[in-house]
C-alpha cells in the first residue's frame, strides 16, 4: 500500500540558516512525488514534483527537493531559510502501478511544522 | 487566471444535519478531488470527478457523495453529521489522471472548514 512519513512533527530553523524537511514513501512501483505548503486557515499550495528524470528538483520560492531511490526519501530544502517559510509543509505521493479505481489519488503524510525565527 | 474557488469558508452543523460544499476548479481543468483534513492530519482523499462521474473513491462512507456539473464545478455533500466529520474539506483541480497516467499536479482551493457540534 503507498503511504508516506514525515518523521518530524517540527522543524525549527534560525532565518539564513540551510533547512530540511524531510519524507520517505512506500509504493509497490515507481512513485510521484509532490510537496505542498499549507499556510495558516488556507489550502495547500504547491512547491514541486519529480516525475521522472533529475533527481534534483526546483520549485517555487527557492525550495528544492531531492529524489533517492535508494533510501526511498524526497527531502525538502532551501539553501536560506526566511521568516516568511514558516507554515506547514505535506510531502504527497501517488504510485505509477496505480490504475482504474486508484489512479490519480495522492497520499499525503501528516505534515512538518516549519518555524524559522529571526 | 482563477484558481480553485470553494464555498463557504466556513460552517458549522449540529450532528444529524446535512452539508453541501461546494468547488469550481482553476481554469482549464475539468477534474475535481475532494480531500477531508482533520485536525493535525494530512489530507485524506474522499473521491474524485470528471466527465460528471465519480471515477473513484477512498474509504469514506455513504453519507459522502457529490455530484460533478457540465461547466465542471462541484459539490461535497455529507448527511447525517458526525462530531468527526468536523475538518477542512479541500478541493483540488486537475487534468484527468488518465490523460497524464497520475503525473499531473493537483491544486488545492483555500478550504471550508466545517464545525459539527
Amino acid at each position: 500500500a503507498q503511504s508516506v512519513a514525515q518523521p518530524e512533527d517540527q522543524v525549527n530553523v534560525a532565518e539564513g540558516n540551510p533547512l530540511t524537511v524531510k519524507c520517505t514513501y512506500s509504493v509497490s512501483g515507481n512513485p510521484y512525488l509532490f510537496w505542498y505548503v499549507q499556510y495558516p486557515n488556507r489550502g495547500l499550495q504547491f512547491l514541486l514534483k519529480y516525475i521522472t528524470g533529475d533527481n534534483l528538483v526546483k520549485g517555487s520560492y527557492g525550495f528544492e527537493a531531492e529524489f533517492n531511490k535508494s533510501q526511498t526519501s524526497f527531502h525538502l530544502k532551501k539553501p536560506s531559510a526566511l521568516v516568511s517559510d514558516s507554515a506547514l509543509y505535506f510531502c504527497a505521493v501517488r504510485d505509477d502501478l496505480d490504475r482504474g479505481s486508484t489512479l490519480g489519488r495522492l497520499y499525503f503524510g501528516r505534515g512538518t511544522q516549519l518555524t524559522v525565527w529571526p | 487566471d482563477a484558481g480553485v474557488t470553494q464555498s463557504p469558508t466556513h460552517l458549522i452543523k449540529t450532528r444529524g444535519q446535512q452539508v453541501t460544499l461546494r468547488c469550481s476548479p482553476k481554469s482549464g481543468h475539468d477534474t475535481v478531488s475532494w480531500y477531508q483534513q482533520a485536525l493535525g492530519q494530512g489530507p485524506q482523499f474522499i473521491f474524485q470527478y470528471y466527465e460528471e462521474e465519480e471515477r473513484q473513491r477512498g474509504n469514506f462512507p455513504d453519507r459522502f457523495s457529490g455530484h460533478q456539473f457540465p461547466n465542471y464545478s462541484s459539490e461535497l455533500n455529507v448527511n447525517a453529521l458526525l462530531l468527526g466529520d468536523s475538518a477542512l474539506y479541500l478541493c483540488a483541480s486537475s487534468l484527468p489522471p488518465s490523460y497524464w497516467g497520475g503525473t499531473d499536479t493537483q491544486y488545492f482551493g483555500p478550504g471550508t472548514r466545517l464545525t459539527v457540534l
